[in-house]
C-alpha cells in the first residue's frame, strides 16, 4: 500500500487533455510540496514538476501541476504519443521521516 | 552539463553486501546533496537515503536503517551506497539523484542511469 495513491492507469487520444491524481495525507502532501516525475521504459525518472506547479527546465507548458489540501494533480494537455510513460508523484513525509512516492500511473496514448 | 554516472550491474548472493558508486560531474560536488532511490521491477521508486556531499551528514529511510551506508569521496566527486545482508527482495535498479532546493522546494533534479542489483533467491 503506497502512502501516496495514484490511479494505476490513464489514457487519452492525441490532442486530448488528461489528468493524473495523487492522494496523500497531512504528514506528506498536506505539509509539503509535491514533485512529479516521468519515467520512460527502461530509463531513469525525469523531473517534470517541482514545488506543486513549477515546470522543470525544458518541460513543455503542456504539462502543469496543482495541489489542494492533501491531493495533487498533474495535467497534460495536447497529448502526444511521446507522453506515453509512467508518472510518479513524490513528497516528503514527516511521519516516515523520508521521501515517499506514489504507486505510479501508466499513461497510454491511444 | 550535470552528469551522474553509476557503476555497472551486480549479482550478489543472499547475505552478501553490494557497493554502488555514483560519479558526479558538471557541477560543484560539495554544494549539493545526493539521494539514493531504488526501484524493484514493476514497482514504485523507493527512497533509500541521502548524503550531504559537503559535510558527509547522512539520513536513511527507516526501512534500511542499519543495513545501508552512504558515503562520499569529495576528491573523486563520487558517492557510494552500500547495502548489506542482501536478500532476494533487494533485487532492484538503484539510482542516485541530485538534491536541489529552490525557494524552499526540495526535489531531485538529475538522476544517474541506474545500477541493477540482482540477488537470486
Amino acid at each position: 500500500q503506497s502512502v501516496l495513491t495514484q490511479p494505476p492507469s490513464a489514457s487519452g487520444t492525441p490532442g486530448q487533455r488528461v489528468t493524473i491524481s495523487c492522494s496523500g495525507s497531512n504528514p506528506n502532501i498536506g505539509s509539503h510540496t509535491v514533485n512529479w516525475y516521468q519515467q520512460l521504459p527502461g530509463t531513469a525518472p525525469k523531473l517534470l514538476i517541482y514545488g506543486n506547479s513549477q515546470r522543470a527546465s525544458g518541460v513543455p507548458d503542456r504539462f502543469s501541476g496543482s495541489k489542494s489540501g492533501t491531493s495533487a494533480s498533474l495535467a497534460i494537455s495536447g497529448l502526444q504519443s511521446e507522453d506515453e510513460a509512467d508518472y510518479y508523484c513524490a513528497a516528503w513525509d514527516d511521519s516516515l521521516n523520508g521521501w515517499v512516492f506514489g504507486g505510479g500511473t501508466k499513461l497510454t496514448v491511444l | 552539463q550535470v552528469q551522474l554516472v553509476q557503476s555497472g550491474a551486480e549479482v550478489k548472493k543472499p547475505g552478501a553486501s553490494v557497493k554502488v558508486s555514483c560519479k558526479a560531474s558538471g557541477y560543484t560536488f560539495s554544494v549539493y546533496g545526493l539521494h539514493w532511490v531504488r526501484q524493484a521491477p514493476g514497482q514504485r521508486p523507493e527512497w533509500v537515503g541521502w548524503i550531504n556531499a559537503g559535510n558527509g551528514d547522512t539520513k536513511y529511510s527507516q526501512k534500511f536503517q542499519g543495513r545501508v551506508t552512504i558515503t562520499r569521496d569529495t576528491s573523486a566527486t563520487t558517492a557510494y551506497m552500500e547495502l548489506s545482508s542482501l536478500r532476494s527482495e533487494d533485487t532492484a535498479v538503484y539510482y542516485c539523484a541530485r538534491d536541489r532546493l529552490v525557494n524552499l522546494n526540495y526535489y531531485f533534479d538529475y538522476w544517474g542511469q541506474g545500477t541493477l542489483v540482482t540477488v537470486p533467491s
